[in-house]
């Protein structure tokens, strides 16, 4: 199972809004409902902020929205904050049963 | 409050094997699937293998690279999560996740330990 694709970095201004994809195949991504996004400071464990492609748990900020089209979903980042910055990785269940993580993508606030 | 400590990392040479725990608290542990996740230093997150409730079977799933070398393990009795690594390589040099979602109403979470870090070295 190869990882999913995720570009190695996106960078944006404050309060302006970016999208990271996520791509993967027809046996991950676009056969299932069950994307999930974490955000991971340096040192910290990940953190849950989408799960099941657009649902946020409580208590995870609203500027952030996923969605999913084929084989490739997507995480906006809304009114970027400098609080932001961090690396972003989306995961997948797959046809294998097992688990996907995304390569991994480096959030940079300007 | 819901919480997870893994433990038992540490230097082992290749070939050589290890334990890991992962002590749960804060939640019903026997109602939880659960999952280990790795990451190589200064890599991304890699999904290791999952263990299912024994109300679901009780059943595992691993990854290909630690596919018949890693072995995930559950005592319910004693809230614990258990990582048996075994024939261990350069490669599985990571710090190790312990990790469970719930569902709690009409939301989810997950929750992760703090990691505990795996140095394969002669």
């Amino acid at each position: 199972q190869s990882a999913l694709t995720q570009p190695a970095s996106v960078s944006g201004s404050p309060g302006q809004s970016i999208t990271i994809s996520c791509t993967g195949t027809s046996s991950d991504v676009g056969r299932y409902n069950y994307v999930s996004w974490y955000q991971q400071h340096p040192g910290k464990a990940p953190k849950l902020m989408i799960y099941d492609v657009s649902n946020r748990p409580s208590g995870a900020s609203d500027r952030f929205t996923g969605s999913k089209s084929g084989n490739t979903a997507s995480l906006t980042i809304s009114g970027l904050q400098a609080e932001d910055e961090a690396d972003y990785y989306c995961g997948s269940y797959t046809s294998s049963s097992t688990g996907v993580f995304g390569t991994g993508t480096k959030v940079t606030v300007l | 409050e819901v919480q997870l400590v893994e433990s038992g990392g540490g230097l082992v040479k290749p070939g050589g094997s290890i334990r890991l725990s992962c002590a749960a608290s804060g939640f019903t542990f026997s109602n939880a699937g659960m999952t280990w996740v790795r990451q190589a230093p200064g890599k991304g997150l890699e999904w290791v293998g999952r263990i299912k409730t024994k109300a679901d079977g009780g059943t595992t799933d691993y990854a290909a690279p630690v596919k018949g070398r890693f072995t995930i393990s559950r005592d319910d009795s004693k809230n614990t999560l258990y990582l048996q690594m075994d024939s261990l390589t350069t490669e599985d040099t990571a710090v190790y996740y312990c990790t469970t979602r719930l569902t709690l109403g009409h939301s989810k979470t997950q929750y992760w330990g703090q990691g505990t870090l795996v140095t394969v070295s002669s």
